[in-house]
């Protein structure tokens, strides 16, 4: 089976410039989530979606990011513009029915390094 | 959500066992506890969960002791491979709750 499968594995771009970065979940998992880790802060989630319907973005961190999920098998993670402190790993992850009884399956993230 | 601690980081040798414990007191009636393992460069993956005694799998044991207040994870004969931050958390059952990860335990394995 394939796992969560992210792109792009790196990203280096300048402040100021647009930044997406793309999942694809496990085919048939209901939750998608992004997360976001860096040394300072660990492992945060920023979103999750149910159904392709996001449900709390409480953990987004400003008006610069949005996500989407437009269809079962895509989200996007989107900030715009971006900033250096914005330079973490950004993990996706999917789950089947929620996560106190289905483990979550992380991809291998997206390395942004914002200069 | 219930808080978790444990230690920041521990040390073994190959071939050892592994404990590694971590503290939930304030646990609710329905919440599982879950592990985590992370590799450098790799998101987390789930290694086992549970809900009291004992649970076992290929990779790992779980102990639940009966007030449930502690939970210790358990890697048998670890090898240089197993070096990386493990995760414990908690979690309600009956619906969805945001998993939060605390600091981890960074496990070295030496040879």
């Amino acid at each position: 089976d394939a796992g969560v499968i992210q792109s792009p594995r790196h990203e280096v771009t300048e402040m100021g410039q647009e930044v997406t970065l793309r999942c694809k979940p496990i085919s048939g998992h209901d939750y998608l989530f992004w997360y976001r880790q860096t040394m300072m802060r660990g492992l945060e989630l920023l979103i999750y979606f149910n159904n392709n319907v996001p449900i709390d973005d409480s953990g987004m961190p400003e008006d610069r990011f949005s996500a989407k999920m437009p269809n079962a098998s895509f989200s996007t993670l989107k900030i715009q513009p971006s900033e250096p402190r914005d330079s973490a790993v950004y993990f996706c992850a999917s789950s089947g029915r929620g996560v106190g009884n289905q483990p979550q399956h992380f991809g291998d993230g997206t390395r942004l390094s914002i200069l | 959500l219930a808080k978790t601690t444990q230690p920041i980081s521990m040390d073994s040798y190959e071939g050892q066992e592994v404990n590694i414990t971590c503290s939930h007191n304030n646990i609710a009636t329905n919440d599982y506890i879950t592990w985590y393992q992370q590799f450098p460069s790799q998101g987390p993956r789930f290694i086992i969960q549970g809900y009291k005694t004992k649970v076992t799998n290929e990779v790992a044991s779980l102990f639940i002791p009966a007030d449930r207040k502690s939970s210790t994870l358990s890697l048998p004969r670890v090898s240089l491979s197993d070096t990386a931050v493990y995760y414990c958390l908690v979690g309600d059952m009956r619906g969805f709750q945001k998993l939060v990860f605390g600091t981890g335990t960074r496990l070295l394995v030496s040879p």
